[in-house]
């Protein structure tokens, strides 16, 4: 399966900072990455749909002026989380899909904590 | 794409086969099941997949009824490195949109 890295593993930031989370695919172009976030206790939740050299597609209720996302480059995508609160503190996930039928294979994670 | 249905929790005995079911009873013709795991604190890790046949691989086996409307996960011998939330999710593959839409999955304990 495709080799997906995340840095840093984890960060520690004030209120009102913003955070920069990068992905990266090691073994594969990556035309499309995804994003997830993961409250403690609770599931995956997609954030977004990164596209190489396009906007992201955000889904329903993810702000997109907090949550920047760039696609610059088919081995790199990068989520900023702007302004960062308490309330976003969580573990971020990124994926790169991949494979015969369309396998996603996810990256390490990143824990953010807000104080 | 369609909805999946897990028990939430399972407990299975180490070296013992860990059958976890998964009912998907709104599935559609092209769309295939796919299973994910996630150990604690980590990203989830791809398991196995399939649309009709069951499928084996190195990891699990996947058996999908005839009718496509329910799969079982098999674990052959389960570790305790097996404990882990298991997800099953379908999807077309190769759609439109590729997205995975994680539900809650079951948790596997493997007891000593």
């Amino acid at each position: 399966g495709a080799v997906v890295s995340q840095h840093p593993s984890w960060v520690i930031c004030k209120s009102g900072t913003s955070v920069k989370i990068e992905c990266r695919s090691l073994d594969f172009q990556a035309t499309t990455m995804f994003w997830y976030r993961q409250f403690p206790k609770q599931s995956l939740m997609l954030m977004a749909t990164s596209n190489e050299g396009s906007k992201a597609t955000y889904e329903q209720g993810v702000e997109k002026d907090k949550f920047l996302i760039n696609h610059a480059s088919l081995t790199l995508s990068t989520l900023t989380v702007t302004s960062a609160h308490p309330e976003d503190s969580s573990f971020y996930i990124c994926s790169v899909d991949r494979g015969r039928d369309n396998e996603q294979f996810f990256g390490p994670g990143t824990r953010l904590t807000v104080l | 794409d369609a909805k999946t249905t897990q028990p939430p929790s399972m407990d299975c005995a180490e070296g013992r086969a860990a059958n976890l079911p998964c009912n998907h009873s709104t599935i559609s013709g092209n769309e295939y099941v796919y299973w994910y795991r996630q150990i604690h604190s980590q990203g989830p890790q791809y398991i196995i997949h399939g649309l009709k046949n069951n499928e084996t691989n190195e990891m699990a086996s996947l058996i999908i009824t005839e009718d496509r409307k329910s799969s079982t996960l098999i674990l052959p011998h389960a570790t305790l490195r097996d404990t882990a939330v298991y997800y099953c999710i379908v999807r077309v593959a190769g759609g439109a949109t590729n997205k995975l839409i994680f539900g809650t999955g079951t948790l596997l304990a493997v007891q000593p």
